[in-house]
């Protein structure tokens, strides 16, 4: 059972353009969530995150969008640049559970073409 | 400050061995977690150690174990490997001041 869902596998954008990667969550209990950003040959690296008593947080070119009556979220990269491309995973997680466990998607792979 | 860290990098083992893998954490962190990564199934959750002690733990076999020593480093065993072992391997630390996790590179695992 997957609580996390990323359906897009795969996006490609123009350099400049707007990037909008989804993730979609079944769990109303999740309070906490994140993306991460991957490289090939690399961990994920902390790109941004939300509390699900926002609707929105910006850090620079990324912003994180939650709807919580849809159980979605998305990030949004203005203007995408070809850095950008990498694996963006999105994870969910309890955090008023006493646990660190996060719940990740299963990705979506951002191509940004010159 | 000094990452992650995760060793070995690459590890190739025969159907049936075990293997053990090292992760040593951010200095001051006390929250070491464990995940898998495959192809098409994203990264999953194994097992997550804080002060030594396992706090959670995802839906793998019994075969997955792992544990985490007074200095919060933490080691991962996988007994009676099986093909579908096969995987990308990533420790994360965080503490408990910044949520947040912080990966190492990882442990390419293949099983032969």
């Amino acid at each position: 059972d997957q609580q996390v869902k990323q359906n897009s596998p795969s996006l490609s954008v123009q350099e400049g353009r707007i990037s909008i990667l989804n993730c979609d969550y079944t769990n109303s209990m999740f309070d906490y969530f994140l993306w991460y950003k991957k490289y090939p040959a690399e961990g994920p690296t902390f790109l941004i995150s939300i509390s699900s008593i926002k609707d929105k947080n910006e850090d620079g070119r990324f912003t994180v969008f939650l709807n919580k009556s849809a159980k979605h979220l998305s990030l949004h990269i203005v203007p995408s640049q070809p850095g950008d491309s990498a694996v963006y995973f999105c994870a969910a997680s309890l955090l008023n559970y006493n646990t660190d466990k996060l719940i990740f998607g299963t990705g979506t792979r951002l191509q940004v073409f010159p | 400050k000094a990452g992650v860290t995760q060793t070995p990098r690459y590890l190739i083992k025969t159907r049936g061995q075990q293997v053990t893998l090292s992760c040593s954490p951010i200095s001051g962190h006390r929250s070491v977690s464990w995940y898998q990564q495959t192809p098409g199934q994203g990264l999953q959750f194994l097992f997550e150690y804080f002060s030594e002690t396992q706090r959670n733990k995802g839906n793998f076999p019994g075969r997955f174990s792992g544990r985490q020593f007074s200095n919060s480093r933490s080691e991962m065993n996988v007994s009676t490997l099986e093909l579908g072992d096969s995987a990308l391997y990533l420790c994360a630390s965080s503490s408990s001041d910044n949520y947040g996790y912080t990966f190492g590179s990882g442990t390419r695992l293949t099983v032969v």
